[in-house]
């Protein structure tokens, strides 16, 4: 069954910072798909990134980046520079080819970014 | 803004009682998710429609059921509330039925049951 882990479960940094939020991902599927979402204080939850099981490019969005790495099942994401605004919980999701379409969720980081 | 849309924000009932929650998609998204948010159990799949049709079910308690209309929105149906119900539910929407289709969520509803 596939399963999500984000180790941390709380990060506080101060702003200009680099931080980076790890995700460990288990599946037996060879086609899985692998997200980001956002969840800022008023509760929404926004998507970010979407990366497929064959693509491991690195991916780079402005002052975001994921790092994918198949070899060890990880999925870390790099705020580089932090804000305040980037304060808020950060969910990884899978979902896998052949288990249908719901997405299994990590535990969540909650990043603080204080001024 | 995501485009989805759910009604209503906030819910405050008692415990035995019956909740409908509605979602609408984004425009043109014919795959609607639901989704429970509970502090102890996480961020949970609950239950899937492709137009009109159930797709893929999760961890839904038997009390719970929803459907898809044929404007393709969306009601769940909860019924003999429980304490441990409170919760916040998200409706999502994409536009098939791909596990690669990123979901777009809506701003949630916010069940209490005292």
């Amino acid at each position: 069954a596939q399963k999500v882990t984000q180790a941390q479960t709380e990060i506080s940094v101060v702003e200009k910072e680099d931080v980076t939020l790890d995700c460990v991902y288990e599946t037996r599927d060879t086609t899985y798909y692998l997200f980001w979402y956002k969840q800022p204080p008023s509760g929404e939850l926004v998507f970010l990134i979407r990366r497929n099981s064959f693509d491991e490019q690195n991916e780079i969005s402005g002052r975001y980046s994921w790092n994918f790495q198949k070899s060890t099942s990880s999925f870390n994401f790099t705020i580089t520079a932090s804000q305040v605004v980037d304060s808020a919980v950060y969910f990884c999701a899978l979902s896998e080819r052949n288990a249908g379409n719901m997405l299994t969720f990590g535990g969540g980081t909650r990043l603080m970014v204080k001024p | 803004d995501s485009g989805v849309t759910q009604t209503p924000k906030h819910l405050i009932t008692a415990t035995g009682q019956r909740v409908t929650l509605r979602c609408s998609p984004r425009s043109g998204d014919l795959s609607v998710y639901w989704y429970q948010q509970s502090l102890d159990q996480g961020l949970q799949f609950l239950i899937q429609y492709y137009n009109g049709e159930e797709r893929a079910k999760g961890n839904i308690l038997e009390r719970f059921s929803a459907q898809q209309f044929p404007d393709l929105h969306s009601e769940l149906n909860l019924s003999s509330l429980e304490l441990g119900d409170s919760a916040l539910y998200f409706c999502a929407s994409s536009g098939y039925s791909n596990s690669y289709n990123e979901q777009f969520f809506g701003p949630g509803t916010r069940l209490t049951v005292l």
